[in-house]
């Protein structure tokens, strides 16, 4: 699976848009972005992923480049309980299934 | 049920002794994934299965280190003569690939500490 690359820490001001950048240059073609949250010492949450196309979902927006070498999470409207890290994740669309965890940004969103 | 059960939510074990983590996943979900969190953000995974079959257990360290899932029983994962490095959080998670790529549905973890 493509290794990827995110900022260690992040801030965010409540209630303003929360950008969360990825880098994957060696993604291939059969590659899915997956982005997952854990929050304080809970169980890691899935957000959404996406292959080619920009996708949105109750939680977050996840917008790929065209050449698919990064992505950027975006969540539209950062609360406090947004706090936590968030790790971007590629994997195959075929395979073993598991999830390979990087650093992961952690992102505090400030009051 | 609808989330990931695992107990206990906190085990301590003497270094030499045994230590069993138990998991329950979703109804439905044929998938099920260990992982373990020794530092905050490291990560790694141990072994998944399909059903009551191991799938992958690459990351499984070859000694000590035992796990099943047996039909209508929770899964276990076996540390035998757990030593202080064993001492992290352990996750299962649990999919149904069939609704949808590979989300993963994490329980709320084990922490194992040896001492």
């Amino acid at each position: 699976d493509a290794k990827t690359t995110q900022p260690t820490s992040m801030d965010c001001a409540e209630g303003r848009a929360a950008n969360l950048p990825c880098n994957h240059s060696t993604i291939s073609g059969n590659e899915y972005v997956y982005w997952y949250r854990q929050i304080h010492s809970q169980g890691p949450q899935y957000i959404i992923h996406g292959l080619k196309n920009n996708e949105t979902n109750e939680m977050a927006s996840l917008i790929i480049t065209e050449d698919r070498k990064s992505s950027t999470l975006i969540l539209p409207h950062a609360t406090l309980r947004d706090t936590a890290v968030y790790y971007c994740i590629v994997m195959a669309g075929a395979g073993s299934y598991q999830l390979t965890f990087g650093k992961g940004t952690k992102l505090s969103v400030i009051p | 049920g609808e989330e990931v059960a695992q107990t206990p939510k906190h085990l301590v074990r003497g270094e030499g002794q045994k230590a069993k983590l138990y998991c329950a996943p979703i109804k439905g979900h044929s998938y099920v994934f260990w992982y373990q969190q020794v530092l905050k953000n490291e990560f790694k995974f141990l072994i998944s299965f399909q059903n009551e079959n191991v799938f992958d257990e690459t990351g499984m360290p070859k000694e000590r280190f035992s796990a099943k899932c047996l039909p209508n029983s929770p899964c276990s994962l076996e540390i035998q003569a757990t030593k202080l490095e064993d001492s992290a959080v352990y996750f299962c998670a649990s999919s149904q690939p069939s609704q949808g790529p590979y989300e993963q549905y994490f329980g709320p973890g084990t922490r194992l500490t040896v001492t």
